[in-house]
C-alpha cells in the first residue's frame, strides 16, 4: 500500500535551533517525494522535491530509500518557518499522497 | 503567475443541500484534482481528472461527484450534503507534460473553499 506518515503533529523549537520534520513512506516502485508547505491564511505551495536535490529557503530534503524516508532539515530555524508541513509522494495518474501533517512552530 | 482559483473562500449550506464547488486554473493542465484538508488527516484525495470530460475516484469519493466539461474548470458536488462534509476543500492543477511527468509534477492549489454544514 502507498502510505505516507508523518509522526509529528506538532514541533515547536526555539529560533535558531535545528529542525528536523519526518517523513516515512510505504511504496512499492521507485517513489517521487515532495515537501509542500501552507503558511498562515496562505495556499498550499511545493517547498521541494527530491528529484531537484535543491535547497529552498535553507530547507533540505534527502531521500532514504533503506530507511524510506525523506526528512525535511534546516540547521537554523527562523520564526517565518513557522507553518503546515505535508510531505507527499508521487502515487501514479499524477496523483499525490499526503502525509497527515506536522506544524512547525518557531517561537522567539 | 499560476493561478487556480474556487469559487468561494467559505461557504455555510445546510444539510440535504446540494452543493457546488467550482474551481478554474488558467495554466492548461490537463490533471485537476479535489482534496479535503482535515486536522490530523492531512489533504485525501477526493476525486480527480485527467482530461475534459474524464474522472476518477479517489480514495473518498463517497457522497461526492465532479464533473469536468471544460479543461479549465473542475467542479466538485455534494449531492446532498451532511454534516461530516464540513470541511476545507482545495483544488489543484498539474501539467501532464513530458518533462513533468518524468521528473515529478508540481501540483498548484487553489486558495481553498471552507465548507460549514449545519
Amino acid at each position: 500500500a502507498q502510505r505516507v506518515t508523518q509522526p509529528e503533529k506538532l514541533l515547536s523549537v526555539f529560533k535558531g535551533a535545528p529542525v528536523e520534520l519526518k517523513c516515512n513512506y510505504s511504496y512499492s516502485g521507485s517513489p517521487e517525494l515532495f515537501w509542500y508547505v501552507q503558511y498562515s491564511r496562505q495556499r498550499l505551495q511545493l517547498l521541494l522535491r527530491h528529484i531537484s536535490r535543491e535547497s529552498i529557503k535553507g530547507f533540505t530534503a534527502d531521500l532514504n530509500k533503506g530507511e524510506t524516508s525523506f526528512h525535511l532539515k534546516k540547521p537554523f530555524a527562523q520564526e517565518e518557518d513557522s507553518a503546515m508541513y505535508y510531505c507527499a509522494l508521487s502515487g501514479g495518474y499524477n496523483k499525490l499522497i499526503f502525509g497527515a501533517g506536522t506544524r512547525l512552530a518557531v517561537h522567539p | 503567475d499560476v493561478k487556480v482559483t474556487q469559487s468561494s473562500r467559505y461557504l455555510v449550506k445546510r444539510t440535504g443541500e446540494k452543493v457546488f464547488l467550482e474551481c478554474v486554473q488558467d495554466m492548461d493542465h490537463e490533471n485537476m484534482f479535489w482534496y479535503r484538508q482535515d486536522p490530523g488527516l492531512g489533504l485525501r484525495l477526493i476525486y480527480f481528472s485527467y482530461d475534459v470530460k474524464m474522472k476518477e475516484k479517489g480514495d473518498i469519493p463517497e457522497g461526492y461527484s465532479v464533473s469536468r466539461e471544460k479543461k479549465e474548470r473542475f467542479s466538485l458536488i455534494l449531492e446532498s450534503a451532511s454534516t461530516n462534509q464540513t470541511s476545507m476543500y482545495l483544488c489543484a492543477s498539474r501539467t501532464s507534460g513530458l518533462a513533468e511527468a518524468t521528473i515529478g509534477g508540481t501540483q498548484y492549489f487553489g486558495p481553498g473553499t471552507r465548507l460549514l454544514v449545519l
